[in-house]
């Protein structure tokens, strides 16, 4: 079955460490992964998308097929980017599977 | 605002009660999608509808049934309600089925507490 897994719930780190968000998928066929967030009390919003291969916030995302992985990366974390993240895997157009999300904490 | 809109914003409802949940996608967006968020199994697709015609479903419970009407509104019915469908069910949309460049646009969600 398709599914996205994000082993953390919670992360915390402090401000300017580096941040690695993990997200593994299981698809038999050609992924699209995205990242979405939702910062305090905003909508959920799409982030970054994988085959854009594109930063955005400073944020960047690898697609590994060997390891099935799309782990979300920033080298030096700010306080703005506490919010929720959620890896997603869209399935053909027809609908998006999220996984359990991440609250990514940055402490001061 | 062209963005997505859901209401009710709060649902307080008894048991075995029924409720309907409304979304009004963005402007000039066919596709609309529902999904529920609880704390412990994170956001679950339920169903996705394009033009008026249902695309997809995910794990949506036979009680809750949804459509999307001419004016390409969508509403969410829950009947027969439990304890355990409390959730934040969310709406979103996109232009066409699948997220394009700029991804689903979500609505804001409509908090629903069964006691």
């Amino acid at each position: 079955a398709q599914r996205v897994t994000q082993p953390e719930k919670l992360l915390s780190v402090f401000k300017g460490a580096p941040v690695e968000l993990k997200c593994n998928y299981s698809y038999s066929g050609s992924p699209e992964l995205f990242w979405y967030v939702q910062y305090s009390r905003q909508r959920l919003q799409l982030l970054l998308r994988h085959i854009s291969r594109e930063s955005i916030k400073g944020f960047t995302a690898d697609l590994n097929k060997g390891e099935t992985s799309f782990h979300l990366k920033k080298p030096f974390a700010q306080e703005e980017d506490s919010a929720m993240y959620y890896c997603a895997l869209d399935q053909g157009a027809q609908k998006l599977v999220f996984g359990q999300g991440t609250r990514l904490t940055i402490n001061p | 605002d062209s963005g997505v809109t859901q209401t009710p914003k709060h649902l307080i409802t008894a048991t075995g009660q029924r409720v309907t949940l409304r979304c009004s996608p963005r402007s000039g967006d066919l596709s609309v999608y529902w999904y529920q968020q609880s704390l412990d199994q994170g956001l679950q697709f339920l169903i996705h509808y394009y033009n008026g015609e249902e695309r997809a479903k995910g794990n949506i419970l036979e009680r809750f049934s949804a459509q999307q009407f001419p004016d390409l509104h969508s509403e969410l019915n829950l009947s027969s309600l439990e304890l355990g469908d409390s959730a934040l069910y969310f709406c979103a949309s996109s232009p066409s089925p699948g997220q394009g460049y700029y991804g689903y646009t979500f609505g804001s969600g409509t908090r629903l507490t069964v006691v």
